[in-house]
Formats: C-alpha cells, sequence, structure tokens
C-alpha cells in the first residue's frame, strides 16, 4: 500500500514555543491530505483537510492561527502548533488518499508533549 | 455533517471466540465504511472496508455487513487471536464525484481477547 511518512515521532518542547510537523506522501502524489488529533483513550479527530496549493479547511472550533497547515508539494503538508500551550499536548496524526481510491493512509502519528 | 456511533467501548472475549462491533450513521449519503485497527501508539491501520453496493464482504477471519436502510455496519472477527487485541474505529465517509472526502470515526472499540 501507499506509504505516509509523518516527522517527528514525538517532540517535547516549551510553552510559547512554535512546533512544526511534518506529513509525507512518500510514494504517491496527495492532492489532499487531512490532520487529526488524538486524546488519549479516544478517537480520531478531524483538525483540518489540508489541500495542495489552497488554503486548507478546517472544522469547527479549530483555530486556524493556532495550527497553520501548509500544503506546498503534492507530497509534503506541514502542521505547526504556534505557541503552544500543555493543552495542546496530544497525539497528532496525517492521512492521505491516492488519487480516487477512498482508502486513507495514515502517518505514524507525532507525540507532542508541552511542559 | 456526519455523525457515527460506535458500540460497546470496550469488548473482552477468549481467544478463539466471536468478536463483533456494531457502528451506526446519519448522513444517508455515505458511501463508504472503512475500518482501523489501531495498536497502542501507533497509526491507524485498514483491515477492511466495503462500499454502499454491497451488504458484506469479507476477509478471512474478518467480516463486515452492511445495512443501508438501518444506517448501520458491523465488524465481526472469528476464531479470535491475541494479537486481535487493539483499538478498533468504524468509520464513514460520502464520496464526492470529484474525488474530496472525509472520514468521521465512530469513538473507537478496545477489543481485549484474553487467553
Amino acid at each position: 500500500g501507499a506509504v505516509v511518512s509523518q516527522h517527528p515521532s514525538w517532540v517535547i518542547c516549551k510553552s510559547g514555543t512554535s512546533v512544526k510537523i511534518e506529513c509525507r506522501s512518500l510514494d504517491f502524489q496527495a492532492t489532499t491530505m487531512f490532520w487529526y488529533r488524538q486524546f488519549p483513550k479516544q478517537s480520531l479527530m478531524l483538525m483540518a483537510t489540508s489541500n495542495e496549493g489552497s488554503k486548507a479547511t478546517y472544522e469547527q472550533g479549530v483555530e486556524k492561527d493556532k495550527f497553520l497547515i501548509n500544503h506546498a508539494s503534492l507530497t509534503l503538508s506541514t502542521l505547526t502548533v504556534t505557541s503552544a500551550h500543555p493543552e495542546d499536548s496530544s497525539f497528532y496524526i496525517c492521512s492521505a488518499r491516492v488519487g480516487r481510491f477512498t482508502e486513507a493512509f495514515f502517518g505514524q502519528g507525532t507525540r507532542l508533549t508541552v511542559v | 455533517g456526519e455523525n457515527v456511533e460506535q458500540h460497546p467501548s470496550t469488548l473482552s472475549v477468549q481467544e478463539g471466540d466471536s468478536a463483533v462491533i456494531k457502528c451506526t450513521y446519519s448522513d444517508s449519503a455515505s458511501n463508504y465504511f472503512p475500518w482501523y485497527k489501531q495498536e497502542l501508539g501507533k497509526r491507524p491501520q485498514l483491515i477492511i472496508d466495503i462500499r454502499s453496493n454491497v451488504g458484506e464482504k469479507k476477509d478471512q477471519r474478518i467480516a463486515v455487513t452492511l445495512n443501508k436502510t438501518a444506517k448501520h455496519f458491523s465488524l465481526h472477527i472469528t476464531e479470535t487471536q491475541p494479537e486481535d487485541s487493539a483499538v478498533y474505529f468504524c468509520a464513514a465517509t460520502y464520496i464526492l464525484t470529484g474525488g474530496g472526502n472525509k472520514l468521521t470515526f465512530g469513538t473507537g472499540t478496545q477489543l481485549k481477547v484474553e487467553l
């Protein structure tokens, strides 16, 4: 199947700093990528849909100025958590689809801890 | 928007027994229903999916059934093994003609297969 690589796998940062998470489709071009947030023992909550070459579409309740998404190429989308606070600590996962196929492939996730 | 409910939240079975997880969805336009398995700290992995033009699909020990009229679908795992222990998520999505879609996930089921 298609491979989606996410980096870093885990990161610890200080409150007030920003953190960038990368999501790459390694063997296919992804016009659309999705960013999810997952709290312990909870489901995946869609944060935003990232479209190559255009602005991301954010879900209700997600602050676009807080979670900056850039999808500059067909193989890379980035999520930047700006001015991070302890409540932003979570597991962030990206996913991408292969063209018109409906199957979504997930990155390995990023464990963010803000101290 | 789509709303997906999943039951039960936890499920314990003896090795060799069957496990059934049920989901309901709200958007009658949804036409694709994947199931994901997520082990602790890892990415969700697609285990089986079904489209709305099919009522049942089977892959070895795993099967999924779909009732469009009632808007519910179920995951069936037979002859469970300890390695089946994980969190399982159902999801639903509406596939647009142009290929756009976004998954809405259920709340997850923690399956524990006991020896």
